[in-house]
């Protein structure tokens, strides 16, 4: 089992809408989470990052840390073409290093 | 200012080359990472530098010879390059502490191609 799983996508939103990002990862250790958005040909970007559980809200991103279930999840509201991008979920497992997830693509369509 | 910087952008060697590619970051973090990262995959971990000593060094092979010359530089030395090598070279830097758990943030990157 992979320590962390992402749907490759594309996902696909129209403009305006909530787009929903998933991960779940397999090491309960974990205490800390972030979404980095990468465009393509450049670097990833942190954007959000979550320690307990519950929702954290930054600006149109939301994300949302479910640790019983080993489940966090990246809410963009109000979509624009702008956040077309990969986002890739990563955590600090055992080892101390910073794992990440495949990424999932995004496309918000105008 | 969460700037970490890095040159070159680009890099073409050859594979009898030596090359270095440099990492700066005025944050004041004290710790320090290389990624490989190609193209549709996730970055991966090559090296770690904490307070300016090697940490963790992920099975890279030799012809990647990082060093850190103090807290706020990086370098990855490079020589006898294999074409497979060629990708976007990452430099990352965090805060330490305990349980480690702190944000990383990455510079733009050396896009490197081995011919």
């Amino acid at each position: 089992q992979k320590e962390v799983e992402q749907n490759s996508g594309p996902l696909s939103v129209p403009e305006g809408a909530i787009a929903s990002l998933n991960c779940t990862y397999s090491d309960r250790v974990s205490q800390s989470f972030f979404w980095y958005r990468q465009y393509s040909g450049k670097s990833p970007e942190l954007i959000m990052s979550i320690y307990s559980n519950g929702d954290k809200e930054d600006g149109r991103f939301t994300a949302q840390l479910n640790k019983a279930s080993q489940y966090v999840s990246l809410l963009i509201r109000d979509s624009q073409p702008s956040d077309s991008a990969t986002y890739l979920c990563a955590f600090y497992n055992a080892g101390n290093m910073l794992t990440f997830g495949g990424g999932t693509r995004l496309m918000v369509k105008p | 200012d969460t700037e970490v910087t890095q040159t070159p952008k680009h890099l073409v060697m050859g594979m009898t080359n030596k090359k270095s590619l440099k990492c700066e970051q005025h944050m004041g973090h004290r710790a320090m990472y290389w990624y490989k990262q190609k193209a549709k995959k996730p970055p991966e971990l090559m090296f770690v530098y904490s307070y300016e000593k090697l940490s963790i060094n992920e099975s890279v092979p030799s012809r990647f010879s990082p060093e850190c010359p103090n807290s706020s530089l990086l370098n990855l030395h490079l020589h006898a390059l294999q074409p497979e090598d060629s990708a976007l070279y990452l430099c990352a830097s965090s805060q330490v502490g305990r349980g480690s758990s702190y944000e990383q943030y990455f510079g733009p990157g050396t896009r490197l191609t081995v011919t």
